[in-house]
């Protein structure tokens, strides 16, 4: 397998546009989770998912940020409108099973500046 | 609600020495623990992980770690590192029931020659 996979690796927008960060898990694997990593607050999740359906989105910042899993292969994560202050490295990470005692395994991540 | 400490933000260590690195919890219940790896303009690897059973963990790498239940502890070893150690190091930790894994905020190792 490819591992998960993750589009676009980087991304540079202008404040105000909207952006759209993909993912496609690892087959065969039940949960999704997205994160952010920046200097100031490290790794933060975001939401994540349990065969497609959202389980905890408490980590989400604002409505600006929206995540969907229509399917079990492919998950998007947007901002709209993109602030600067939402510049920073977003991770998803998919896992076997549910259950917390499975590791989760991690895409390379996307770097999104927003200038 | 559960949390990980990370006590080092950067630790430095002379290439073919001993390093730990300190991760301590606080949870309320019964938990899993993990370390993760970051290599630069990389995602996470697992390193090692703790379920249950025998409180010392070996993980890939040369690395282990010691699982101590009265100290909430989860301290890294390796007895001899080696310039390709060079990366950040994640502790993270989840409850029995629930998948949210909550991380450190990272060590970052650095091996100098």
């Amino acid at each position: 397998d490819a591992g998960v996979i993750q589009s676009p690796r980087h991304e540079v927008t202008e404040m105000g546009q909207e952006v759209t960060l993909r993912c496609k898990p690892i087959s065969g694997h039940n949960s999704l989770f997205w994160y952010r990593q920046t200097m100031m607050r490290g790794l933060e999740l975001l939401i994540y998912f349990n065969n497609n359906v959202p389980i905890d989105d408490s980590g989400m910042p604002e409505d600006r940020f929206s995540a969907k899993m229509p399917n079990a292969s492919f998950s998007t994560l947007k901002i709209q409108p993109s602030e600067p202050r939402d510049s920073a490295v977003y991770f998803c990470a998919s896992s076997p099973r549910q259950g917390a005692n499975t590791e989760a395994f991690f895409g390379q991540g996307t770097r999104l500046t927003v200038v | 609600a559960q949390s990980v400490t990370q006590l080092d933000s950067q630790v430095p260590v002379f290439e073919e020495a001993p390093v730990e690195l300190r991760c301590n919890y606080s949870s309320s219940v019964s938990v899993y623990l993990f370390w993760y790896v970051q290599y630069p303009n990389q995602g996470l690897q697992l390193l090692l992980k703790y379920l249950s059973g025998s409180t010392l963990v070996k993980g890939i790498n040369g690395f282990e770690a010691e699982f101590n239940k009265s100290q909430t502890s989860f301290h890294l070893r390796k007895p001899s590192v080696h310039i390709s150690d060079t990366a950040e190091y994640f502790c993270a930790v989840s409850e029995f029931g629930n998948e949210k894994l909550t991380f450190g905020t990272g060590t970052r190792l650095t091996i100098i020659p």
